[in-house]
């Protein structure tokens, strides 16, 4: 177990509201990544950080943004839900050229 | 920009029939190649990670192999619990992303 937590595992909301995924580990990495799964496309990077307080865009950035106050926290959010961002989003830590760890990932359903 | 490629999208499987997975990769320099294994409803379990070509890991009944161009995961005489979605990720150098293929959904049947 790579010690990531994300919260909550599952959430369905209203089209137009802001949400917040969270991302929490005890591991102590100066990296984490937020990503997406969606049946066709893998895993595609939202954003990423490489320590407190620098974050910086993936490749799906738009609509979303991020923050991090804390080497064991980094946050996702949602700024107003489409459609479109009905996905299972993953959380990772990873040192460059080592492997990844992920969370369980969030479904979030988005109506 | 990096891309990778798995094939074929699904396979289905008789218990102990072997089979490979084909990860096609571009990258400018790599710094490595990742297979993950996905179970329904799971995260991603990291498998093997590979550095340069004609490298090899194995693991139980998988083994993966790296070219220039691409890798491989050899499956030898599966059992149904080798179910799984199978990710091929690389890095480049100087990224600091994965870029990710769609994977390739195995079903081995009893």
């Amino acid at each position: 177990d790579a010690g990531i937590t994300q919260s909550p595992r599952h959430k369905v909301t209203e089209t137009g509201t802001p949400v917040t995924l969270r991302c929490h580990q005890t591991e102590n990495h100066r990296y984490m990544y937020w990503y997406r799964q969606d049946p066709g496309h893998g895993l595609r990077l939202i954003h990423y950080s490489y320590g407190v307080k620098d974050t910086d865009k993936g490749e799906v950035s738009d609509g979303y943004s991020v923050s991090r106050s804390k080497t064991e926290d980094f946050l996702l959010t949602l700024e107003s839900a489409t459609s479109s961002q009905t996905s299972v989003y993953f959380c990772a830590i990873h040192e460059q050229g080592a492997e990844a760890f992920f969370g369980q990932g969030t479904r979030l359903t988005v109506v | 920009e990096d891309q990778v490629t798995q094939s074929p999208e699904a396979l289905r499987l008789q218990e102990g029939e072997s089979s490979s997975l084909n990860c096609s990769y571009t990258v400018s320099g790599l710094r490595g190649l990742f297979w993950y294994r996905q179970d329904p409803g799971k995260g991603p379990e990291f498998l093997f990670t590979l550095y340069s070509a004609g490298e090899e890991k194995e693991k139980e009944r998988l083994k993966a192999t790296l070219t220039k161009k691409e890798s491989f995961l050899h499956i030898t005489a599966p059992k149904p619990e080798y179910s799984a979605t199978y990710l091929c990720a690389v890095q480049g150098s100087g990224d600091y992303k994965l870029s990710f293929g769609a994977g390739t959904t195995v079903t081995v049947r009893a």
